[in-house]
């Protein structure tokens, strides 16, 4: 049974750039939420998908945009890229139909910003 | 403002003692807390989560202790081993639907031999 997957591990860019993270969700999941963990804090939430459309939204600017696929798995894209994205971008996935049921987690993309 | 605090970034214990890690919040709302733990380089792994109608909740050597009036959880992990060496952290979700996770910072526990 595959957990989360996220692709790449590891990615670096320089400021302006554009980038497009991955992430496939645990199996029989069908809701995808991304998180921004900066150094020393707790992640952060960006926003949430559900049959493929944004169904919460956290404070990141619009810069911050994503996908989801029929297939249920997702995409996130940062445009012009600033310094401050450096961070660990994690995924999430649950199941909608079940209240109150833990998200479970991918290992993240490490995103270093030049 | 932070809604979730976890005003203690580290904590040591000796193996086979018990770990008590605190977490507290702002938001009456929020109905259901979850732990997480994280490994360098790995993503967070869900340890054991309480409703909001629930004061405690156990599963094997961990056990979640709730007071909503305090507005105050804590995690009980015993015996601590050195495997239990993690950041972990607290979260909470509010209003009953699968929205997002609010966290806190993380504390840091070592377990020493």
């Amino acid at each position: 049974d595959a957990g989360v997957t996220q692709s790449p591990t590891h990615l670096i860019k320089t400021r302006g750039q554009q980038v497009t993270l991955r992430c496939s969700p645990k199996s029989g999941h069908d809701t995808v939420s991304w998180y921004q963990q900066a150094l020393g804090q707790g992640p952060q939430f960006i926003f949430q998908y559900y049959e493929e459309e944004e169904r919460q939204r956290g404070n990141f600017p619009d810069r911050f945009s994503g996908h989801q696929f029929p297939n249920y798995s997702s995409e996130l894209n940062v445009n012009a890229l600033l310094l401050g994205d450096s961070a660990l971008y994690l995924c999430a996935s649950s199941l909608s139909a079940a209240l109150n049921q833990p998200q479970h987690f991918g290992d993240g993309t490490r995103l270093s910003i030049l | 403002d932070q809604q979730v605090k976890q005003n203690s970034p580290s904590l040591s214990v000796q193996e086979g003692r018990i770990s008590i890690l605190n977490c507290d919040y702002t938001n009456s709302m929020f109905d259901y807390f979850l732990w997480y733990k994280k490994y360098p380089a790995e993503g967070p792994t869900f340890l054991i989560s309480i409703s909001s109608i629930k004061d405690k909740n156990e599963d094997g050597r961990f056990t979640v202790f709730l007071n909503k009036s305090a507005k105050h959880l804590s995690l009980h992990i015993v015996p601590s081993q050195p495997g239990d060496s993690a950041v972990y952290f607290c979260a909470a979700l509010g209003g009953g639907s699968q929205g997002n996770l609010i966290f806190g910072k993380g504390t840091k526990l070592s377990v020493k031999p």
